[in-house]
């Protein structure tokens, strides 16, 4: 199957400063990719969807100044946490979406997700 | 009530027992995925379906979209297939999953 790559895989920083999390589809272009944020024993919350050459759409809640999303390629999306507080604090996870195939006039597609990203602010 | 409701939310079993997940959802889809989560946090897709039924070793996964189900199986289970599996899916016209809330699995040797 496809491969997903987010980098790094855990991440400690001091507050205030800023922390950047990759996310590559290695093997397919992925003009869309999502990212989530992950607390514990919880469901994946949608962050903000990362589309190419355009700006990301934030979830209704997601400071966009705070949670700096960059797709500046077909294969690479960045989320960069700005001024770090303890409460940034959780597991990031990326999913990047490639289409599978047409069927008649619509298209399905497959999502592959990264590793996560376990970002902890001391 | 959520869009893609799963059961049951956990679930212990011993080694070599049959899993069955189950995932009901309330609105249109044009494809749903099987994932597991393991406790690292990396997630998994094991299965994409939009219709009938998929195999990969021991788990097996069908979907009725009558029915608006699925469930996923897992044959002779063992400890390493502990793990949360989330069910997901894509609505019509749309890239974004809604996840289900995910089945806590423990398998006791």
């Amino acid at each position: 199957g496809a491969v997903v790559s987010q980098h790094p895989s855990r991440v400690i920083c001091k507050s205030g400063t800023s922390v950047k999390i990759e996310c590559r589809s290695l093997d397919f272009q992925a003009t869309t990719m999502f990212w989530y944020r992950q607390f514990p024993k919880k469901s994946l919350m949608l962050m903000a969807t990362s589309n190419e050459g355009s700006k990301a759409t934030y979830e209704q809640g997601v400071e966009k100044d705070k949670f700096l999303i960059n797709h500046a390629s077909l294969t690479l999306s960045t989320l960069t946490v700005t001024s770090a507080h303890p409460e940034d604090s959780s597991f990031y996870i990326c999913s990047a979406i490639k289409p599978i195939m047409w069927t008649g006039t619509s298209m399905n597609t497959e999502a592959f997700f990264g590793q996560g990203t376990r970002l902890t602010v001391v | 009530k959520n869009e893609v409701e799963q059961s049951p939310q956990n679930l212990t079993a011993q080694e070599g027992e049959f899993i069955t997940i189950n995932c009901s959802y309330s609105v249109g889809i044009s494809a749903l995925h099987w994932l597991q989560q393991h406790p690292g946090g990396g997630i998994v897709s094991w299965f994409l379906l939009s219709s009938g039924k998929k195999k990969h070793g021991r788990l097996i996964a069908t979907i009725n979209i009558q029915e608006k189900h699925s469930s996923l199986h897992i044959t002779a289970s063992h400890p390493r297939d502990s793990a949360v599996y989330i069910c997901a899916v894509f609505n019509f016209g749309n890239e974004k999953l809604t996840f289900g809330t995910g089945t806590r699995l423990t398998i006791i040797p």
